[in-house]
């Protein structure tokens, strides 16, 4: 089974619009790390927000806010006021603990977003 | 702070030769992990590293390995190259183990022709 699933491959916005990203993950580890990632066409990886299994709220970072529902094994990112800027590959990662240690950090195939003026 | 840095940037080899890349972490990180991304199989774990032990391993052949130095810098190296190796590698290093969020480098594009 796929541990982590993003549905969708590619998406547009308007500009100025929030858009949502999915992500779903498979764990039966209590402690584990969710992650979202940007790739723009240039390559690098940029880290935009992480959310720990046990943290209480949902994890904002500026524009960025991850909805996470536990029970439902989902981690959306909501990207509020998009901007021509944020057209990129997105990814969905996640880290799983388990006794004491840590296992590798397992990526989703990423959403490709595209913002439209 | 600088970032993490990876040497080189581009790389084109032939067949059957073999390929040393470099990552220097995040001054302060200790931890620092490989991997492969390719259209086909997008990214896929390699390797990771903390504190020069190598702590998780991806489902790679024999012809990928690592280190990481008393510096936290790490190399991997691929020996025997493959047309399928061709891919961006990236590294990325984080402060500590565990589910602590790591950050990339540009990472290297190899080419094996």
């Amino acid at each position: 089974a796929q541990k982590i699933t993003q549905t969708q491959p590619g998406m547009f916005v308007q500009e100025k619009e929030a858009v949502t990203l999915d992500c779903t993950y498979d764990t039966s580890d209590p402690s584990y790390g969710l992650f979202w990632y940007k790739q723009p066409s240039s390559g690098e990886m940029i880290f935009l927000i992480y959310q720990g299994s046990y943290d209480q709220q949902n994890a904002t970072e500026g524009r960025y806010s991850l909805n996470f529902q536990k029970a439902r094994k989902s981690a959306n990112l909501v990207i509020s006021a998009s901007q021509l800027g944020d057209s990129a590959m997105y990814f969905c990662a996640m880290r799983e603990g388990r006794d004491g240690g840590y296992q590798k950090v397992t990526f989703g195939t990423g959403t490709k977003l595209q913002v439209i003026p | 702070k600088a970032g993490v840095t990876q040497t080189p940037r581009y790389l084109i080899k032939t067949r059957g030769q073999q390929v040393t890349l470099s990552c220097s972490p995040i001054s302060g990180h200790r931890s620092v992990s490989w991997y492969q991304q390719t259209p086909g199989q997008g990214l896929q774990f390699l390797f990771e590293y903390f504190s020069e032990t190598q702590r998780n391993k991806g489902n790679f052949p024999g012809r990928f390995s690592g280190r990481q130095f008393s510096n936290s810098r790490s190399e991997m190296n691929v020996s025997t190259l493959e047309l399928g190796d061709s891919a961006l590698y990236l590294c990325a290093s984080s402060l500590r183990e565990g589910p602590d969020t790591q950050y990339f480098g540009p990472g290297t594009r190899l080419t094996v022709l």
